[in-house]
């Protein structure tokens, strides 16, 4: 079957400007995690998502960060107002069920500049 | 909180020779730890994982690690080291509560040489 997958794979944008990645988890999962990785902060979680339950947004750097998940599927990350500082790989991962040992199935990522 | 450190953001080994990885973790409850491998332009793959049980792990491609409580460690090794496997790895815990997310080490690049 097919694996996590994420849209677009890479997008340049302008400071200031509103942008909005896509992530389809493996079908099934019922867990999906955004996290950011950067030359500075390394892999950083942002966000996670299991089923109806409320989102674990502990991770979001700044309320211009925003995410959701229509119909416990596909999610997608906003970010408002750009600031070159977003510039980061975005990887969405998605799991069978939330837990702390079960595997983590990680998309390619989005490449967002910022300029 | 937890935490993890790997040691040396980046590695250089012959082909042939011993690849050793190194990662520390920090944490208050029991924790699982994980190595990932991510390739260039690729996302994340799950090298092996340590939950409970057996201490040393092995895992895809010849890749071995060792839960070490006393040291809190995890290092990642392969008896010999293939062109194939420079890359990036990449240590991570599990998060204390049920969410399951990851908190990574800053990453080594490992180069092979030939």
């Amino acid at each position: 079957g097919a694996g996590v997958s994420q849209s677009p794979s890479n997008k340049v944008t302008e400071k200031g400007k509103d942008v909005e990645l896509r992530c389809d988890p493996i079908s099934g999962h019922t867990a999906l995690y955004w996290y950011r990785q950067s030359l500075g902060q390394g892999l950083e979680f942002l966000i996670y998502f299991q089923g109806n339950s409320a989102p674990d947004k502990s991770g979001l750097p700044s309320d211009r960060f925003s995410a959701e998940r229509t119909g416990g599927s596909v999610s997608t990350l906003t970010i408002q107002r750009t600031q070159q500082e977003d510039s980061a790989v975005y990887l969405c991962a998605s799991s069978l069920t939330s837990g702390e040992y079960k595997e983590q199935f990680f998309g390619p990522g989005t490449r967002l500049t910022v300029l | 909180a937890q935490s993890v450190t790997q040691l040396g953001s980046h590695v250089s080994v012959s082909e042939g020779a011993l690849v050793l990885l190194r990662c520390n973790y920090s944490s208050s409850v029991p924790p699982y730890l994980f190595w990932y491998v991510q390739y260039p332009n690729q996302g994340l793959q799950l090298l092996l994982k340590y939950t409970t049980g057996a201490t040393l792990v092995k895992g895809i491609n010849g890749f071995e690690a060792e839960f070490k409580k006393s040291e809190t460690s995890f290092h990642l090794t392969k008896p010999s080291a293939h062109m194939s496997d420079a890359a990036e790895y990449f240590c991570a815990v599990s998060g204390s509560g049920n969410t399951g997310k990851l908190i990574f080490g800053q990453g080594t690049t490992l180069q092979v040489k030939p």
